[in-house]
């Protein structure tokens, strides 16, 4: 356990629909960071936020948002999804807003839009 | 967006062989990292590299950052079952954008 919690584990949706994954970091850390992953596109940068903040964005397309809310914990909402949005989104978290030593991810929530 | 090719994409042997796996960019990075990932998981971190030439060992693990701070190696002797996993490895680039590469998936077979 890396004590990166995320849930669901699983999701099939539909096109179109709209889903909200969660995660809630490991204890003290500030700072988490949103990733997907697809087989042809890899581990790719969504989104970070640091104590609240957005700290740093990525590759996230315009339907995608995030939040990190006071106690920390962090959602991911996909909206308007396609089939191309299936894929394992991992959430990751450290200390600071800084990673120079790494990142500690998660189990990941596999999306799967049918 | 910073690229880093890893090699090779599938590495399929024996328990007891000795591999060679390569992340590759022509980027310069602050810092690489090396994770782990098995099904159903997320990535797990091996090692940091931080300095041009540096290496550092961890058991059966040999890693290694370029000079040049824009590749790094990672060898594995006498493999095991256990190895088995998709290997990613990451340049830190900036204060805090971490790059992936396109990982090389290892099987050992027993």
């Amino acid at each position: 356990d890396s004590g990166v919690t995320q849930t669901p584990k699983h999701l099939i949706t539909a096109t179109g629909q709209r889903v909200t994954l969660r995660c809630s970091p490991r204890s003290g850390d500030l700072s988490v960071y949103w990733y997907q992953q697809s087989l042809d596109q890899g581990l790719q940068f969504l989104i970070q936020y640091y104590n609240g903040e957005e700290r740093a964005k990525g590759n996230i397309l315009e339907r995608f948002s995030a939040q990190q809310f006071p106690d920390l914990h962090s959602e991911l909402n996909l909206s308007s999804l396609e089939l191309g949005d299936s894929a394992l989104y991992f959430c990751a978290s450290t200390r600071g807003d800084r990673a120079p030593d790494g990142y500690t991810f998660g189990s990941g929530t596999r999306l799967t839009v049918v | 967006t910073q690229l880093l090719e890893q090699s090779p994409q599938f590495l399929s042997i024996q328990e007891g062989e000795n591999l060679t796996v390569y992340c590759n960019s022509s980027s310069v990075f602050s810092s690489l990292q090396w994770y782990r990932q098995e099904p159903g998981e997320g990535p797990v971190l091996l090692v940091t590299v931080v300095t041009g030439g540096e290496v550092k060992k961890l058991k059966r693990l040999t890693f290694q950052f370029g000079d040049a701070r824009k590749d790094s190696s990672l060898h594995i002797t006498a493999a095991q079952p256990g190895d088995t996993g998709l290997y990613l490895c990451a340049g830190m680039a900036g204060a805090n954008n971490l790059f992936f590469g396109t990982g090389t998936r290892l099987t050992v077979i027993p």
